[in-house]
């Protein structure tokens, strides 16, 4: 199994550009999520899917969209990226979102995006 | 989900254990303890989770105190390879915002040669 992958890896964006960053998980698991991450913090959920079909939005949605294209494939969508959105970005996923007492969370690599 | 404090650094001898201390002072009782790791410019990685018992896995052993407000998690022959910041995560499952996971500043655990 590959587990979480995400492409590109790396990506540099010039203000007002769109780009989708990819991932997709083999691990049939039920939910998935995207997060960012900026130097010297931690993660912080932008956009998180629950189950096929279904999308909600975490601590930091603005600026973002995203598709939950079947159960293996979440997207996350930038559609006029900002210099404020240069960070890494990880999508994880989990066999149930939360369960009756939390899931483990399987991360990607990560895509390392910087908007000039 | 309860806040949890860590030290910001760490640092043990290849071949020791390395044990991580973690101070959850303010946990509820359907609240888990999970341990995560960043390796450099990697995803993190799930490591162990528990309740109220202590646990075991390939990769650590997670001891939880009898109150419940504290823990260690224990790599018991650290290598090179385990150099990594250490998340220690409090949370409750359900439904909601409980969906994310809280990334705090952890612990760097520096294994040195």
């Amino acid at each position: 199994n590959a587990g979480v992958t995400q492409t590109p890896k790396f990506q540099v964006l010039k203000t007002g550009q769109s780009m989708t960053l990819q991932c997709a998980q083999d691990m049939n698991h039920n939910s998935m999520y995207w997060y960012r991450q900026d130097p010297g913090m931690g993660l912080r959920l932008i956009y998180y899917s629950a189950s096929e079909g279904t999308t909600d939005k975490g601590e930091v949605p603005n600026g973002y969209n995203v598709s939950r294209l079947n159960k293996r494939e979440f997207s996350l969508r930038l559609e006029s990226a900002a210099p404020s959105q240069t960070s890494v970005y990880f999508c994880a996923s989990s066999r149930l979102a939360g369960g009756p007492w939390g899931e483990t969370q399987y991360f990607g690599p990560g895509t390392r995006l910087l908007v000039l | 989900d309860a806040k949890t404090t860590q030290p910001p650094s760490m640092d043990c001898a290849e071949g020791r254990a390395a044990n991580l201390p973690c101070n959850h002072s303010t946990i509820s009782g359907n609240e888990y303890v999970y341990w995560y790791r960043q390796i450099h410019s990697q995803g993190p990685q799930y490591i162990i989770h528990g309740l109220k018992n202590n646990e075991t896995n390939e990769m650590a052993s997670l001891i939880i105190t009898e109150d419940r407000k504290s823990s260690t998690l224990i790599l018991p022959h650290a290598t090179l390879r385990d150099t990594a910041v250490y998340y220690c995560i409090v949370r409750v499952g359900g439904g909601g915002s409980n969906y994310k996971l809280t990334f705090g500043k952890g612990t760097l655990l520096t294994v040195n040669p």
